[in-house]
């Protein structure tokens, strides 16, 4: 079991362009979410899709969007990049009925200048 | 809504010594309560959860926590603090209302000295 796979690991942009991080989840786990940390800080709730859907939603604008394939592997896209939006994207996968906790990936260190 | 507050932002001990990281929590709901550590510049890992079975909640690497309703609170600790527990710690909380979003804490830097 690979657990939660994000990719890339690292990444630089340039402000006002646009990202799209991967993450395909934890064998059996049909829920992906994704948070934000920025350094030094706590991650924070971005989005979480299930069944191809944005489930729930963070306090982030509508620069951050996502995707969810039939597969159950997601994709974080940011538009319009800022400055601030440098951090560490944390992908959690979990089961639909909740409560288990959720497995995390390594993250992608996103750095914008 | 839910939050958690984590009162400690550094705790120092020596290694062999008894560990005790703070956490008080708040939610709308019957919460599930989480600990995660995070390792430099990796991902987060579970340490524990409490989903309203035992109060006291038995994890990885000799970590445990207490679940008290009345306290509102989640403490974690270890008997004997080993040098590679040096990380920061999170508290987090789920409420179980159909979503499992967690609501994290800001943190734990647990700094362990030979």
């Amino acid at each position: 079991d690979a657990g939660v796979t994000q990719s890339p690991t690292h990444l630089i942009k340039t402000r006002g362009q646009q990202v799209t991080l991967r993450c395909s989840p934890k064998s059996g786990h049909d829920t992906v979410s994704w948070y934000q940390q920025a350094l030094g800080q706590g991650p924070q709730f971005i989005f979480q899709y299930y069944e191809e859907e944005e489930r729930q939603r963070g306090n982030f604008p509508d620069r951050f969007s996502g995707h969810q394939f039939p597969n159950y592997s997601s994709e974080l896209n940011v538009n319009a990049l800022l400055l601030g939006d440098s951090a560490l994207y944390l992908c959690a996968s979990s089961l639909v009925t909740g409560g288990s906790g959720a497995f995390f990936g390594q993250g992608t260190r996103l750095t914008v200048v | 809504a839910q939050s958690v507050t984590q009162l400690d932002s550094h705790v120092s001990v020596s290694e062999g010594t008894p560990v005790l990281l703070r956490c008080n929590y708040s939610s709308s709901y019957s919460p599930s309560l989480f600990w995660y550590v995070q390792h430099p510049n990796k991902g987060l890992q579970l340490l524990l959860k409490y989903t309203s079975a035992a109060t006291l909640v038995k994890g990885i690497n000799g970590f445990e926590a207490e679940f008290k309703k009345s306290e509102t609170s989640f403490h974690l600790t270890k008997p004997s603090a080993h040098m590679s527990d040096a990380a920061e710690y999170f508290c987090v909380v789920s409420s179980n209302s159909g979503y499992s979003t967690l609501t994290f804490g800001k943190g734990t830097m647990l700094l362990v000295s030979p």
